[in-house]
């Protein structure tokens, strides 16, 4: 069975463009959940879907947004980039209620 | 509000050395537990998890206990390899129709030959 992938696995860009990161996850799950690792802040928590529809939020501004499709897989957007949004989105994947999430490779995105 | 504690690293050991890495929590409700561990350059793995007091969870050798008493739950191994050198993340999950993970600040372990 395939993992969890995201594309792109890389980018550059500059402050104040957007940028649009995808994730794919395991056939069958139906949770898609997005995180942040920085080296100052660590792991930190963005947003959850669960069939189409946002769960759960984190404390990031509204910059950041997602959504997720019907196959369950899912985008997210930030908005006007700053140079503090320079980190690795992490992507992960469960089965409903099952708390064992999978998580993808990640897109390291730098802002410039 | 859920929170998670490690021991800050870096952690240096010799191979065949025996393995702490300290966790603590603190949760409003009854928490699942786990350990992952991110590879350089790569996504995060799960370890091990416990899903209710005294559980045990283990793989490839690593342990961690779940200990409500002392809202811990330790991370350890008795001979650590070149290879299990990584960062390695403590982590919680609350039930409640959610599946947000709350991480501590990881700990990375360098095993020397």
């Amino acid at each position: 069975k395939a993992g969890v992938t995201q594309t792109p696995r890389y980018l550059i860009k500059t402050r104040g463009q957007q940028v649009t990161l995808s994730c794919s996850p395991i056939s069958g799950h139906r949770s898609v959940s997005w995180y942040q690792q920085t080296p100052g802040q660590g792991l930190q928590f963005l947003f959850e879907y669960f069939s189409e529809t946002q769960r759960n939020k984190g404390n990031f501004p509204g910059r950041f947004s997602g959504r997720q499709f019907s196959n369950s897989r899912s985008e997210m957007n930030v908005s006007t980039l700053e140079l503090g949004d320079s980190a690795l989105y992490l992507c992960a994947s469960s089965r409903t209620g099952g708390h064992e999430q999978f998580f993808g490779p990640g897109t390291r995105l730098t802002v410039l | 509000g859920n929170s998670v504690t490690q021991m800050e690293g870096p952690v240096t050991l010799s191979e065949e050395a025996f393995l702490t890495i300290n966790c603590t929590y603190t949760a409003t409700g009854y928490p699942s537990l786990f350990w992952y561990v991110q590879y350089p350059g790569e996504g995060l793995q799960l370890l091990l998890k416990a899903t209710k007091a005294d559980d045990k969870g283990s793989n490839k050798g690593f342990e961690a206990t779940y200990r409500k008493e002392t809202t811990s739950f330790h991370l350890e191994k008795g001979s650590v390899q070149v290879s299990d050198s990584a960062v390695y993340f403590c982590a919680l999950s609350v039930a409640g129709g959610s599946e947000k993970l709350v991480f501590g600040k990881g700990t990375k372990l360098t095993v020397n030959p």
